[in-house]
C-alpha cells in the first residue's frame, strides 16, 4: 500500500545546481500534479499531467520542468536551483474527475 | 478575491469543545469539494469529501451551501490529536483542466488539554 512515493525526502542544493524529483504512484490514477508548499502559504501548483503523454503548467511553473515518464511516474526537474525555490514540494494523484488527490509525503529541498 | 477563502486562525479550543470552520469559494461551477487535515511538516491526508446532502463521519460533518458559496467542516467533541491545519479544496470539474483544483491557504486547530 504505498501510495504515492517520492524521493528523495530531503535534499540541501547550493544555487546553479540541477536536480530531479521523482514521484511514483501505485494506484493507476491517471492525472498526477506537483505542488510548493511555503511556510505561511497554502499550496501552489506547478505543473500537472492530466494523463500519460501530456503535460501542463500550473500557477508557478517558473524554473521547473516535468516529464511524465509512463502513468506511474511524473518527476520534477530543477535546471539551476535558486534560492526561492526552497520549499516542500508535494507530488499528488488522483484517479479522475470529481475524486480527492492523494499526496506523498513531500521532499524537503534547501537551496543555499 | 481569492478563490477559496479560509479563516487562518489560530483555533484555540479545550479538549471536548465543538469547532466550525468555514470555507468560501468564488467560482459558481465548483462542483466537488473535499476537506483535507495537514500535520506540522506532513502531507495533506484527506479527511471527506462534501456531498450536497451533506455527510458526517463520526465527529467530523461536512456540509456545502451552494447558494451562499460556502463550505463548512464541524467537529465534535474535539481531541488532542485534532490539532492540525485543515485545508479546503474545491473543484470545478470540465474543461479538462486540472488547474481547478484549488486549495485554501488552511485553518489552525489547536486542541488544548
Amino acid at each position: 500500500n504505498a501510495g504515492v512515493t517520492q524521493t528523495p525526502k530531503f535534499q540541501v542544493l547550493k544555487t546553479g545546481q540541477s536536480m530531479t524529483l521523482q514521484c511514483a504512484q501505485d494506484m493507476n490514477h491517471n492525472s498526477m500534479y506537483w505542488y510548493r508548499q511555503d511556510p505561511g502559504m497554502g499550496l501552489r501548483l506547478i505543473y500537472y499531467s492530466a494523463s500519460e503523454g501530456t503535460t501542463d503548467k500550473g500557477e508557478v511553473p517558473n524554473g521547473y520542468n516535468v516529464s511524465r515518464l509512463n502513468k506511474r511516474e511524473f518527476s520534477l526537474r530543477l535546471e539551476s536551483a535558486a534560492p526561492s525555490q526552497t520549499s516542500v514540494y508535494f507530488c499528488a494523484s488522483r484517479e479522475g474527475t470529481g475524486r480527492a488527490q492523494h499526496f506523498g509525503d513531500g521532499t524537503r529541498l534547501s537551496i543555499l | 478575491r481569492k478563490e477559496v477563502e479560509q479563516d487562518p486562525g489560530p483555533f484555540n479550543v479545550p479538549e471536548g469543545a465543538t469547532v466550525a470552520f468555514n470555507c468560501t469559494y468564488s467560482n459558481s461551477a465548483s462542483q466537488s469539494f473535499f476537506w483535507y487535515r495537514q500535520d506540522c511538516r506532513k502531507e495533506p491526508k484527506l479527511l471527506m469529501s462534501v456531498y450536497s446532502s451533506g455527510n458526517e463521519d463520526g465527529r467530523f460533518t461536512a456540509q456545502l451551501n451552494r447558494a451562499s458559496q460556502y463550505i463548512s467542516l464541524l467537529i465534535r467533541d474535539s481531541k488532542l490529536s485534532d490539532s492540525a491545519t485543515y485545508l479546503c479544496v474545491v473543484n470545478q470539474e470540465g474543461g479538462g483542466s486540472a488547474r481547478q483544483l484549488t486549495f485554501g491557504s488552511g485553518t489552525q486547530l489547536t486542541v488544548l488539554p
